[in-house]
């Protein structure tokens, strides 16, 4: 595709309940990383895979927070028992893997109540 | 852990100023350093990415200056115009792979 892809665009969960977000990175980027972004502060570093392999899972906040990408392009973050410190925007980014260069998606608002 | 900073948190400009944003990390040891802007309710823009190799880079009115060995960016944009409103984020990457944000500059300039 010409750019990254998120969806959906804005997702509404009560306590408790799961969540799966979707990204689509660039075609051919072998390089696909998730962040949490909070109100008024930068991105945080969630996890990264390079293909299907998750080589870094270090910013994941807890057990709740899986993330996979099992044929090396479309990668899902699920998140299980949602709390209200969950909501935040969830942005996707991918990259060459030759440069480093992210390019990011527009992201998922996620709202727990 | 790297820690990076960004300063000032927000700024507004008339249009036409010149303006440098500023970037600050604590760690030294960068592969390279990448400037975005983030319009509202939007995804991130990558503007320039800098090499640890390399001084500055320059694209159309944006230049990026980086000095590694005092662990400070500055992005200068030149002649501002009221498009330029934006959130602008530095991200330091330590091992090709692993970006760190700052907070970002909130930058509003003024018609």
């Amino acid at each position: 595709g010409a750019g990254v892809s998120q969806s959906p665009r804005y997702k509404v969960a009560k306590r408790g309940q799961d969540v799966a977000l979707r990204c689509d990175p660039i075609s051919g980027h072998v390089s696909l990383f998730w962040y949490q972004q909070a109100l008024g502060q930068g991105p945080e570093f969630l996890t990264y895979f390079q293909n299907e392999a998750q080589l870094d899972k270090s910013g994941l906040p807890s057990d709740r927070f899986f993330a996979e990408r099992p044929e090396g392009s479309v990668s899902t973050l699920k998140i299980q028992r949602t709390q209200q410190e969950d909501s935040a925007v969830y942005l996707c980014a991918s990259s060459s893997g030759t440069s480093n260069e992210q390019f990011f998606g527009p992201g998922t608002r996620l709202t727990v109540l | 852990k790297q820690e990076v900073t960004q300063i000032p948190a927000a700024l507004s400009v008339p249009e036409g100023e010149n303006l440098v944003l500023n970037c600050s990390f604590t760690d030294s040891a960068i592969y390279n350093l990448q400037w975005f802007r983030q319009d509202p309710g939007k995804g991130l823009t990558s503007l320039l990415l800098i090499q640890s190799s390399q001084r500055e880079q320059t694209s159309g009115r944006l230049n990026a200056s980086l000095d590694k060995s005092s662990g400070r960016s500055t992005l200068y944009i030149a002649a501002s115009q009221p498009g330029d409103s934006a959130t602008y984020l530095c991200a330091v990457n330590e091992d090709f792979n692993k970006f760190y944000f700052g907070s970002g500059t909130k930058l509003n300039v003024k018609p």
